[in-house]
């Protein structure tokens, strides 16, 4: 199974403030089809996962534009350009490639 | 309107066998079993295919079953030999199947399982 890591496991931010999380997958996550297949998620507290970027870059419809997403291969980055409050809760990072999908293990972002 | 809405019991006894509903309305597409331990990361366990085909979490195969019925817009999840490690909450979410990557689009408020005797 691909592994998936996330760097920082916490992170506490200042309202306004940008904020950053990278991911890291143990194979590549690019398809034949020249598409690379890394989502993000947002678990805010007591609720269920929601889906914010899929392949690497796109918005999910409704997220907001201060979310983005990047990178290529096997490194990844989502960015906050200003935090708000209602952002905080657990981002994971997901890999679409390769069946089972998994999971990172979350990066939980609070606001001081 | 497009929902999908987990149930089954909240207690389990260790070995027994856990039997989970995914009721799903306003849509028959791929449908998938996640789970989360209490403050832990989400596991993704199995996935039944529009047309029924079947996937299965590499460490969990042995024990665990997904199922469909049809006339009950329903994705039944078994797992056996249930153990305290088992327990948390469990997601169905929705896989949109005419893009190559695997994602969730949409899921339930899942159920919460405990493992206890």
């Amino acid at each position: 199974d691909i592994v998936m890591t996330q760097t920082p496991l916490s992170l506490s931010v200042t309202p306004g403030q940008p904020a950053s999380i990278s991911c890291k997958s143990s194979q590549s996550l690019l398809y034949s089809d020249g598409l690379t297949y890394l989502y993000w998620y947002l678990q805010k507290p007591g609720q269920s996962p929601q889906l914010l970027i899929y392949e690497v870059s796109s918005r999910f419809s409704g997220v907001p534009d201060r979310f983005s997403g990047s990178g290529s291969g096997t490194d990844f980055t989502l960015k906050i350009s200003r935090v708000e409050a209602e952002d905080v809760g657990t981002y994971y990072c997901m890999q679409g490639r390769h069946i089972p999908p998994t999971f990172g293990p979350g990066t939980k972002v609070d606001i001081q | 309107q497009v929902t999908l809405k987990e149930s089954g019991p909240v207690l389990v006894k260790p070995t027994e066998t856990l039997t989970l509903t995914c009721t799903v309305s306003g849509f028959r597409m791929g449908v998938s079993w996640i789970r989360q331990p209490p403050g832990k990361a989400l596991e993704w366990l199995a996935h039944i295919f529009s047309n029924d085909e079947k996937a299965y979490s590499t460490s969990l195969k042995s024990r665990v079953t997904i199922s469909r019925d049809t006339s009950k817009s329903q994705v039944v999840l078994t797992m056996t030999n249930m153990d305290p490690a088992d327990a948390g909450t469990y997601y169905c979410a929705r896989r949109i199947e005419d893009r190559l990557g695997w994602y969730f689009d949409l899921w339930g408020r899942g159920t919460l399982v405990t493992v206890s005797s």
